[in-house]
């Protein structure tokens, strides 16, 4: 079955602490795999996809395919970065996981 | 940029209103997607579509209808609101490239009283 798994709901951090959201993944084929995100009262957004193995916002995401995983990592947390994350896998369609919230106190 | 526009951004309607949700996007996309977003399930897809009158069910169809009768535009119904459908709705739409990524409208937040 194609599944996507966060299994945090809430991450909490102080402001310049390491940030990993965990995300895997069940799939037989070769994945598409994005992170998107949700600002406070904005629109879902795509944070970066897996394809184009680039930075943004400080935010990387590797696809590990022996572990089924794509963490979204940040070395240094601002407190911008607080939303809500959501890790998905594209078939002909995009399954999303539950998402995962993401706090950064000053 | 993509523009994918949601005809209301709040919405108040009674139990056994029948409810329709516009979406409309510009950028000539073939596939567009309905979803519902719940704390703590993530987005759920419940319709989407390939092309005009064409549609598919998706993981919670139950209760809804859709309707593409025109290539920019995806309608979602509610045949009979009920208070369970009370939900933020969210339409989405998709080149048929590869890889690209969904792109998503700013929502409606559904009140089923």
């Amino acid at each position: 079955a194609q599944r996507v798994t966060q299994p945090e709901k809430l991450l909490s951090v102080f402001k310049g602490a390491p940030v990993e959201l965990k995300c895997n993944y069940s799939y037989s084929g070769s994945p598409e795999l994005f992170w998107y995100v949700q600002y406070s009262r904005q629109r879902l957004q795509l944070l970066l996809r897996h394809i184009s193995r680039e930075s943004i916002k400080g935010f990387t995401a590797d696809l590990n395919k022996g572990e089924t995983s794509f963490h979204l990592k940040k070395p240094f947390a601002q407190e911008e970065d607080s939303a809500m994350y959501y890790c998905a896998l594209g078939t002909d369609k995009l399954i999303f996981g539950t998402g995962t919230r993401l706090q950064v106190f000053p | 940029d993509v523009k994918v526009t949601q005809s209301s951004r709040y919405l108040v309607k009674r139990t056994g209103e029948k409810v329709f949700l516009e979406c409309v996007q510009d950028m000539d996309h073939e596939n567009m997607f309905w979803y519902r977003q719940d704390p703590g399930l993530g987005l759920r897809l419940i319709y989407f579509s390939y092309d005009v009158k064409m549609k598919e069910k998706g993981d919670i169809p139950e209760g809804y209808s859709v309707s593409r009768e025109k290539k920019e535009r995806f309608s979602l119904i509610l045949e009979s609101a009920s208070t369970n459908q009370t939900s933020m709705y969210l339409c989405a739409t998709l080149t048929a490239a590869a890889y690209q990524p969904q792109h998503f409208g700013d929502g409606t937040r559904l009140s089923i009283l």
